[in-house]
């Protein structure tokens, strides 16, 4: 069964600090790994997307790694400010042979920044 | 904003009562979704749209009814829900099925 879990489920951090969201997932056979950001009553949005052979990939002040050997997936927040309190969410997509591929959800970490 | 748009934000209804989700995307995309949200639970795709067709359906109560007059509109009719139906309900597009979703803001479904 395809599952992605994210760790940890939630997470404070002071402002100005860098902080680390962890993905492990047991999809297969794998196609592409995806971060989204959802704030508080509203729906996600993309922050990266990383196929097979990406290693790494930026967004701004969010690093996204993936290791496809250990199956496991980070995003890095670098300088947090008040705005990147939020969910993050991983998604992970499957081939799916013969139709398309197939979208597997994390729970989320829920990150709060403050002062 | 993404280009998904839906209504209403948010939304109460009795047990008895017959509503409508709607969602509107202006990306030009082929496929559709609604997915479920509910606290600490992954999110749960719920129906899936290609082309107006309907290629997914995922085990979903009857008292979910989707709609998809074209493929820039989706409706999701409500009837007869549950208090457990309680959840924040996600419209999403994809330039094809299943690869980037683009999502809506959301409507926030409360049943009493």
């Amino acid at each position: 069964k395809n599952q992605v879990e994210q760790s940890p489920q939630s997470l404070i951090i002071l402002e100005g600090k860098n902080c680390t969201l962890q993905c492990n997932y047991t999809v297969s056979p794998f196609s592409n790994l995806r971060w989204y950001k959802q704030d508080t009553g509203r729906g996600p949005v993309s922050l990266t997307i990383m196929t097979f052979s990406e290693n790494t990939k930026s967004n701004g002040r969010y690093t996204a790694t993936l290791d496809a050997d250990t199956k496991q997936s980070s995003l890095h927040i670098t300088a947090s400010q008040l705005s990147d309190s939020a969910s993050y969410i991983c998604v992970v997509s499957a081939l799916d042979p013969g139709t398309a591929s197939k979208l597997t959800f994390g729970t989320g970490t829920r990150l709060q920044v403050t002062l | 904003e993404t280009g998904v748009t839906q209504t209403p934000r948010h939304l109460v209804m009795g047990m008895t009562n017959k509503k409508s989700l709607k969602c509107e995307q202006h990306l030009g995309h082929n496929a559709m979704y609604w997915y479920k949200q509910s606290a600490k639970k992954p999110l749960e795709l719920m129906f899936v749209y290609s082309l107006e067709e309907r290629v997914e359906n995922n085990s979903v109560p009857s008292r979910f009814s989707p709609e998809c007059p074209n493929s820039s509109h989706l409706f999701l009719h409500l009837h007869t829900l549950q208090p457990e139906d309680s959840a924040l309900y996600l419209c999403a597009s994809s330039p094809k099925l299943h690869t980037e979703a683009f999502f809506g803001q959301g409507t926030r479904l409360t049943v009493v």
